[in-house]
């Protein structure tokens, strides 16, 4: 069964603290792997694709790197306004079909 | 200039009655989708459209329908609501055959059923 599964569930970090959240996936056929960004009360917004094991992609203080079994989303020095909650999703084969983890809910303290 | 709008942005109601939902996407998308967040903010895919045509329809009752008058607009109908349909649905849109398929959310409608 195509499943995903993020950790931590919450985590709680001091500004410049650096981390990384984690996202384990099985899916039949990776199409791509996705991570998006909710602040409370707004929609998913889209950070990262990465399509295949070895593949990283930056922006600002985040990078996300993916393996044949999970993906990191390594956080580097992070700011308060990095808090939110980072949700990862993949697609599989099964053209368009999305699942999306639980999400990891980042608390960056000043 | 919103790329994916949804209407209303909270909607409450009681047992029973029916209730709709609109989007609408201003980005020449070719597929739109449905999505349920739970309280746990687990985000499930419902439904998705591919340029009018529905290409995915998940185990979802069938108080809920969705439809697409054209490929920019997707609408969620549901009839005679229940308690645990509250939750926050989220339409989404994503070019298609490109091989970028990243999604892009609205802002979501908060359904309180009481």
């Amino acid at each position: 069964e195509d499943q995903v599964t993020q950790s931590p569930e919450a985590l709680r970090l001091q500004e410049g603290e650096s981390s990384s959240l984690n996202c384990s996936y099985t899916v039949s056929g990776l199409r791509g792997l996705f991570w998006y960004r909710q602040d409370p009360g707004k929609g998913p917004e889209f950070l990262f694709t990465l399509y295949s094991a070895g593949e990283e992609k930056e922006k600002e203080r985040l990078k996300a790197t993916l393996t044949k079994k999970e993906s990191f989303l390594h956080i580097t020095a992070p700011k308060p306004e990095d808090s939110a909650t980072y949700l990862c999703a993949v697609q599989s084969h099964n053209f368009n079909k999305f699942y999306f983890g639980s999400g990891t809910k980042l608390n960056v303290k000043p | 200039d919103t790329a994916v709008s949804q209407t209303p942005k909270y909607l409450v109601t009681q047992m029973g009655n029916d209730k709709s939902i609109k989007c609408e996407q201003n980005l020449g998308h070719d597929t739109m989708y449905w999505y349920k967040q739970d309280s746990k903010k687990f985000l499930k895919i419902m439904f998705s459209y591919n340029n009018k045509e529905l290409i995915i329809n998940e185990t979802v009752p069938n108080r809920f329908s969705p439809k697409s008058p054209d490929k920019a607009h997707l609408n969620l109908h549901i009839n005679s609501l229940e308690l645990g349909d509250s939750a926050v649905y989220f339409c989404a849109s994503s070019p298609t055959g490109t091989g970028n398929n990243e999604q892009f959310f609205g802002p979501g409608t908060r359904l309180t059923v009481l």
